[in-house]
């Protein structure tokens, strides 16, 4: 069956520690996406990849990094310079054309311990 | 700017039907999705308009205005199922989503 997968589903960052989160597709979308969200707010933009070896960031891409090495792939890193990590981080693919829907993975919770 | 509201929380009862509304106000508009999403998992794709009127789908309906910015998605003969977040996004000029806060739905039997 196609779909995103993400993993891991709960991770835990020390201070200081770079994490990162996994997401692969088997749907042969061209373009990924990584949100955030938080409680009482919409989903925000991180960073988008619209090819492989391209991606832009988002609306809050400081202390997040990524990379589009193959179009399955599209893993996050959530660097030290992120202060506030906790959240729940979700992954998306969109097929071709502008206004096909996105189809997300089933989240990462990213927690400080 | 951006904005988009719903509201946070809705109530409603087994078999009733309930409307849950957005409004938004954006730059540009390319149409608006509505996802299912329950509690920590994957939202779901539920239904697109970018046309003014009404969708119907199944038990779902999904309506638009695009001159008032005002779009409702109309869940009926209500399941427990549904109990869930119902979350409205715009697209907007440059193709990007940008998402309303999402409205918690509660069925009660």
């Amino acid at each position: 069956d196609g779909g995103i997968t993400q993993s891991p589903k709960y991770l835990f960052r020390k201070e200081g520690q770079n994490v990162t989160l996994s997401c692969e597709q088997n749907l042969n979308h061209d373009a990924m996406y990584w949100y955030r969200q938080d409680p009482g707010q919409g989903l925000r933009l991180i960073y988008y990849s619209q090819i492989v070896n391209d991606f832009q960031k988002g609306d809050i891409a400081e202390g997040y990094s990524v990379s589009r090495e193959k179009k399955e792939s599209f893993p996050l890193t959530v660097t030290s310079a992120q202060k506030n990590p906790t959240a729940f981080y979700l992954c998306a693919s969109k097929g071709q054309g502008d206004v096909q829907p996105q189809h997300f993975g089933d989240g990462t919770r990213l927690s400080i311990l | 700017g951006q904005n988009i509201d719903q509201p946070t929380e809705m109530t409603a009862t087994e078999g009733a039907i309930v409307q849950i509304n957005c409004t938004y106000q954006t730059s540009g508009f390319n149409g608006l999705f509505w996802y299912q999403q329950h509690a920590g998992e994957a939202p779901t794709f539920l239904s697109y308009n970018v046309l003014d009127g009404l969708e119907e789908k199944g038990r779902f309906s999904s309506f638009l205005s695009r001159s008032k910015g005002y779009s409702y998605l109309l869940l009926k003969e209500l399941q427990m199922k549904d109990s869930a977040s119902y979350l409205c996004a715009t697209m907007d000029s440059n193709y990007q989503l940008i998402w309303g806060a999402g409205t918690k739905l509660i069925i009660k039997p």
